[in-house]
């Protein structure tokens, strides 16, 4: 069945950086496109970035634009979130999750792994 | 990318219907047959409830229905269970080629 696995996440300074990584399971990434989500301390969810199927179409909030890349490595079916110059505002749980294929949305989550920036 | 509206909470009693609704612009919400529902138990993956405004998963209750008027799409719940206490949010697809969540609404089953 379909499996991500979020991990990488801790505690980070202002300013440095961090990877954060998922691992795929029950499918490919190369089939289906990838998104990161976030969810701040007592707030709402965040999407925060996204990655085609073919590893093109790349996007991202404007919150993160110029300082977090989405990438995958299609061998360890595994897609990653860099991310420099964090922030204070960038503590948060954050979920890896799949798109459903045709329907522009995200159909599987992981449970999240948790970055705080102080 | 402002986030889409929705309430901040809705209660209802066992056995009632409540409505969450979620307005955004016609850069979203009022364009693209792409509005989408979620689940969340704080601590799990949050969990599909619906796509493409009014599609169902399968597995999911039929209890869990959408809708959409305008630029404001709607998640209504029937039959209200106590398990269905959680937090509920939309997403859009939206012009820009991104997505944008609702600021998610909190159910209490009194």
């Amino acid at each position: 069945q379909v499996q991500l696995v979020e991990s990488g996440g801790g505690v980070v300074q202002p300013g440095r950086s961090l990877r954060l990584s998922c691992a795929a399971s029950g499918f490919t990434v190369t089939t289906y496109g990838m998104h990161w989500v976030r969810q701040a301390p007592g707030k709402g969810l965040e999407w925060v970035a996204h990655v085609g199927y073919n590893g093109d179409n790349l996007h991202y909030a404007d919150s993160v634009k110029g300082r977090f890349t989405i990438s995958r490595e299609t061998s360890e079916n595994t897609v990653f979130l860099h991310m420099n110059s964090l922030r204070v505002e960038d503590t948060a749980v954050y979920f890896c999750a799949r798109d459903f294929s045709g329907q522009w949305t995200i159909d599987y989550w992981g449970r999240g792994t948790l970055v705080t920036v102080s | 990318q402002s986030a889409l509206t929705q309430p901040a909470s809705v209660s209802g009693s066992p056995g009632q219907s409540i409505t969450i609704s979620c307005t955004g612009t016609s850069s979203d919400v009022g364009t693209y047959n792409y509005v989408s529902w979620y689940q969340h138990h704080s601590g799990k993956a949050p969990k599909l409830l619906i796509y493409g405004v009014i599609g169902r998963p399968s597995g999911v209750s039929s209890r869990f229905s959408g809708s959409r008027s305008g630029d404001t799409a709607s998640l209504t719940i029937s039959g209200l269970q106590p398990e269905d206490e959680a937090d509920y949010y939309c997403i859009s697809y939206t012009r820009s080629s991104t997505w944008v969540f609702g600021g998610g609404t909190k159910v209490t089953v009194l």
